[in-house]
C-alpha cells in the first residue's frame, strides 16, 4: 500500500483557466505569510505574501487571500501557463526566524 | 545581487566520509537558515543563524554541523551520515526576522551511500 505523504496533493488545470491553490496554516499566532513556488530540482522562489493585517493582496497574475477565522490561505493565479507547471507550498511565521511550510501541492498545466 | 548560492550542486558520500556544504550571500541578510527537503515533502527547517550566531537547533542530530564564519557565509559540516540523510539539503537568507521573505538557494542534492 502507499505510505501518508508519498504523494502530493495535485491540482490540474487547463492552460488559461484560473488556479486555486488552498493552503491550511497551524498557528492562530502567525502573522506573516509566504507563498513559494518550487520546480523540479530547484529551491523555493519566491511568488507573494500577505500580513495577518490585510486580507488580500494582488500582484502580477496572483492574489493571495487570508482568512484568520478559519486559518486558511490560497493562491490564485490567473490566464494559467505551462510555466506556472511546479509544487506551491505556503510558509508560515510569527515574526521569528523560523518559517514554517505547509505539506504543498503540485500544479499541473494541461496544454 | 539577490541571490544564494550554495556549492556543491550535487554529492555523493559514503558513511563515513567527512564534507561540507557551503552557502553564501551577498544581499546583506543577518539571518541564514538550513532546510532538508525529502522528495515529494516541504522544506523542514535545521538551524537558523542571526547575526553569525546560532540561533535555532531544530534538534538536527550531531552529526550535521553547521557553521556561520561570517555575515556572508554558511557552512554545514556532514560526517558519519547515514542512506536516510539523503536529501536536497537548501540554505536561504533573510533581512531579518519574520515578516520579510527568505531567497533560497538551488540546493544541493546529498546522496548518502
Amino acid at each position: 500500500g502507499e505510505s501518508v505523504g508519498l504523494h502530493l496533493p495535485t491540482l490540474s488545470v487547463q492552460e488559461g483557466d484560473n488556479s486555486i491553490i488552498n493552503c491550511a496554516y497551524s498557528n492562530s499566532a502567525s502573522d506573516y505569510f509566504i507563498w513559494y513556488k518550487q520546480e523540479s530540482g530547484k529551491g523555493p522562489q519566491f511568488i507573494i505574501d500577505i500580513r495577518s493585517n490585510m486580507d488580500k493582496r494582488q500582484g502580477q497574475r496572483v492574489t493571495v487571500l487570508l482568512n484568520k477565522t478559519v486559518k486558511h490561505l490560497s493562491l490564485q493565479i490567473a490566464a494559467t501557463q505551462p510555466g506556472d507547471s511546479a509544487v506551491y507550498f505556503c510558509a508560515e511565521n510569527k515574526g521569528t526566524y523560523k518559517y514554517i511550510f505547509g505539506t504543498g501541492t503540485r500544479l499541473k498545466v494541461l496544454a | 545581487d539577490t541571490e544564494v548560492t550554495q556549492t556543491p550542486k550535487h554529492l555523493v558520500m559514503g558513511m563515513t566520509n567527512k564534507k561540507s556544504l557551503k552557502c553564501e550571500q551577498h544581499m546583506g541578510h543577518r539571518a541564514m537558515y538550513w532546510y532538508k527537503q525529502k522528495a515529494k515533502k516541504p522544506p523542514e527547517l535545521m538551524f537558523v543563524y542571526s547575526y553569525e550566531k546560532l540561533s535555532i537547533n531544530e534538534s538536527v542530530p550531531s552529526r550535521f554541523s553547521p557553521e556561520c564564519p561570517n555575515s556572508s557565509l554558511l557552512n554545514l559540516h556532514l560526517h558519519a551520515l547515514q542512506p536516510e540523510d539523503s536529501a536536497l539539503y537548501l540554505c536561504a537568507s533573510s533581512p531579518k526576522a519574520g515578516d520579510t521573505e527568505a531567497f533560497f538557494g538551488q540546493g544541493t542534492r546529498l546522496t548518502v551511500v
